[in-house]
């Protein structure tokens, strides 16, 4: 069985651009969630998608947005890239609501603004 | 073993030791604790949870203790080995159960 399945894996952007990031969920997981992690820190929550609608959103700006799609998938969408917003992302799959089961993490994407 | 009482950034063993990695969470209210290993360059690793109905789990050489009195919650890994070398995180839920809430990690160094 694939586990979660995040792309691209690396990604350099400018500053100013946009960025979509894409997430495939273990087969039979409905949650998603999206994760921030800068070097040296502990992953920061973003987004939570649950049954295709948005559950949970942590403290970002609404230059972050997201979607999933009927098939689970997801996709996160930044705009307006900052320097700041250079960090990994990480994309959890979860059978039901991430924070109340099993959470299982993709490799990320590492995401370089310049 | 090596044990630390409180929250350290590092901690070092040998091969064969037994490891202690604490954790205090934030949220008297929260109920599901995991514990994550990350690898460098490497999405986290599911290694163990625990529901706040319980104060222990154990799997394959790993015991998760949760004292919800003081807030904390402890990793145990037995006979430590090299790959175990990692940053390892506890995550409690947060935001009425849509979010984990992620603790400062801890960089485990085994030397053989």
């Amino acid at each position: 069985d694939a586990g979660v399945t995040q792309s691209p894996t690396h990604l350099i952007k400018t500053r100013g651009q946009h960025v979509t990031l894409r997430c495939s969920p273990i087969s039979g997981h409905k949650s998603v969630s999206w994760y921030q992690q800068v070097l040296g820190q502990g992953p920061q929550f973003i987004f939570q998608y649950y049954e295709k609608e948005e559950r949970g959103r942590g403290n970002f700006p609404d230059r972050f947005s997201a979607r999933q799609f009927p098939n689970y998938s997801s996709e996160l969408n930044v705009n307006a890239l900052l320097l700041g917003d250079s960090a990994l992302y990480l994309c959890a799959s979860s059978l039901g609501q991430t924070g109340n089961t099993e959470a299982f993490f993709g490799q990320g994407t590492r995401l370089t603004v310049v | 073993g090596e044990s630390v009482g409180l929250h350290l950034p590092t901690l070092s063993v040998q091969e064969g030791d037994n490891s202690i990695i604490n954790c205090a969470y934030s949220n008297s209210a929260s109920d599901y604790f995991i514990w994550y290993k990350q690898e460098s360059g490497k999405g986290p690793q599911f290694i163990i949870d625990i529901r706040s109905n319980m104060d222990k789990r154990q799997g394959q050489r790993v015991t998760v203790l949760l004292n919800k009195t003081v807030k904390h919650l402890s990793l145990q890994i037995a006979a430590t080995q090299p790959g175990d070398s990692a940053v390892y995180f506890c995550a409690e839920n947060g935001q009425a159960g849509t979010a984990l809430i992620f603790g400062k990690g801890t960089t485990l160094s085994v030397s053989s």
